[in-house]
């Protein structure tokens, strides 16, 4: 079964910082792999996903993440956090078998940014 | 377009009651599903439905049932609230194809006294 471990539940970084999250999975086939953000009492918004291709992906809101397969990976990065950040983040992996694309998500970080 | 959209936004049962969480979608997507979150566990999935008619079960269905009539609609109900279901519940729609983004609603938040 596929699973997804997000290191760290709680992140918090100076305004202007550096925001790393991680992010891996175990899967036995070539995974889709996601980024969920979600704002405080709101849904969960995609950031990006991987799918297939450049293994570099760049989302909104100036994140990105790297799909490394031989670290099974999927870390989320933001050169410079602003205060706007601040939210829960969810790293997620699809999985296809039962024939149905299903969503499994990590237990969140939640990325607290301070000035 | 409206997106996914879910009622109610916040809910208080008592154990043993019974109640329907609605969500609707706009997209004429397939696929919905219904997820639950609860603190340090992510979202798990409940139900989900690959089109009008067809429904199964996900990772935690006990407690909860799904139909779906119509391609825009997606209820989840519960039949005999227990305190264990407080949570944030979350509808998610998207297309047939596997690499398509799911789309959340903004969530209903369920509390079992």
């Amino acid at each position: 079964a596929q699973s997804v471990t997000q290191l760290g539940s709680h992140v918090s970084v100076s305004e202007g910082a550096l925001v790393l999250l991680r992010c891996n999975y175990s899967s036995s086939v070539p995974p889709y792999l996601f980024w969920y953000v979600q704002y405080p009492n709101q849904g969960l918004q995609l950031l990006l996903k991987y799918t297939t291709g450049a293994t570099l992906v760049k989302g909104i809101n100036g994140f990105e993440a790297e799909f490394k397969k031989s670290e099974t990976s999927f870390h989320l990065t933001k050169p410079s956090a602003h205060m706007s950040d601040a939210a829960e983040y969810f790293c997620a992996v699809s999985d296809l078998s039962g024939g149905y694309n299903k969503l499994i998500f990590g237990a969140g970080t939640r990325l607290a940014v301070h000035p | 377009n409206a997106g996914v959209t879910q009622t109610p936004k916040f809910q208080v049962l008592k154990t043993g009651q019974s109640m329907t969480l609605q969500c609707a979608q706009d997209m004429n997507h397939e696929y919905m599903s219904w997820y639950r979150q609860d603190p340090g566990m992510g979202l798990r999935l409940i139900h989900y439905s690959v089109g009008a008619g067809i429904t199964d079960q996900g990772e935690v269905p006990n407690g909860y049932n799904v139909s779906r009539s119509t391609t825009e609609d997606f209820p989840l109900r519960l039949l005999s609230a227990a305190p264990s279901q407080t949570s944030v519940y979350f509808c998610a729609s998207r297309t047939d194809r596997n690499q398509e983004t799911q789309y959340f609603g903004p969530g209903t938040r369920l509390l079992v006294l």
